[in-house]
């Protein structure tokens, strides 16, 4: 299953409302995970099930979609979330990642 | 504390093997099927092969079918990856990492990776 994210980069401020979409090449149902990655450090577990929120994750971040089109949302961002994101969707192994969207100041 | 530890990076010749390493601690090791993912240098992240909890399925991606090995030794707590006929573009960062509980192939827990430099 290929999987394609968009944009991929994306320059944002603090406070602003920015998406970012994942599509992937066949129905995945809502098997679809999202990730943030900071440089020098492993990826971190955002969203899971395309909308649940891991325990931990702050409550601006939401997720939405199923089937081949989903969406990361993040309602205002704040400095510590310009970093680069990850989707992969779990329906069929391989588990495929997107190419991942770099959030720049 | 719940972790994953990956050892066994190096720098090696093309078309040499290498064995990772990756140790979990913190939790119940036996329970979980376990992933290895790939980044290379300053690229996105790369799903290389999963292993289920009794080694009953074995998946690996295209990338690097019949070179690759997972396996993994529940009474060690460790997961292992034999890499074969290593190719540059394996160059990479091996991250090992387990999925949350109850949901497959979501990816909660990650190690801090381990470097395999390809090259002559």
């Amino acid at each position: 299953i290929e999987v394609t994210q968009s944009p991929s980069s994306l320059a944002a401020s603090v406070g602003d409302r920015v998406t970012i979409t994942c599509r992937t090449s066949q129905n995945i149902k809502s098997y679809l995970n999202w990730y943030q990655q900071k440089p020098g450090t492993a990826p971190k577990f955002l969203i899971y099930g395309a909308s649940s929120l891991q325990n931990g994750v702050p409550s601006r971040f939401s997720g939405s979609g199923s089937g081949t089109d989903f969406t990361l949302t993040i309602s205002s961002l704040q400095p510590e979330d310009f970093a680069t994101y990850y989707c992969q969707q779990s329906h069929v192994a391989p588990y495929t990642f997107g190419q991942g969207t770099k959030l720049n100041i | 504390e719940v972790q994953l530890v990956e050892s066994g990076g190096a720098l090696v010749r093309p078309g040499r093997s290498l064995r990772l390493s990756c140790a979990g601690s913190g939790f119940t090791f036996e329970n979980y099927a376990m992933h290895w993912v790939r980044q290379a240098p300053g690229k996105g992240l790369e799903w290389v092969s999963g292993i289920s909890w009794n080694n009953g399925r074995i998946v690996y991606a295209d990338s690097v079918k019949g070179r690759f090995t997972i396996s993994r030794d529940n009474a060690k707590n460790t997961l292992y990856l034999q890499m074969d006929s290593l190719r540059p573009g394996d160059t990479a960062l091996y991250y090992c990492a387990k999925p949350k509980t109850l949901v497959p192939g979501s990816l909660d827990l990650w190690g801090q990776g381990t470097l395999v430099t390809v090259s002559s």
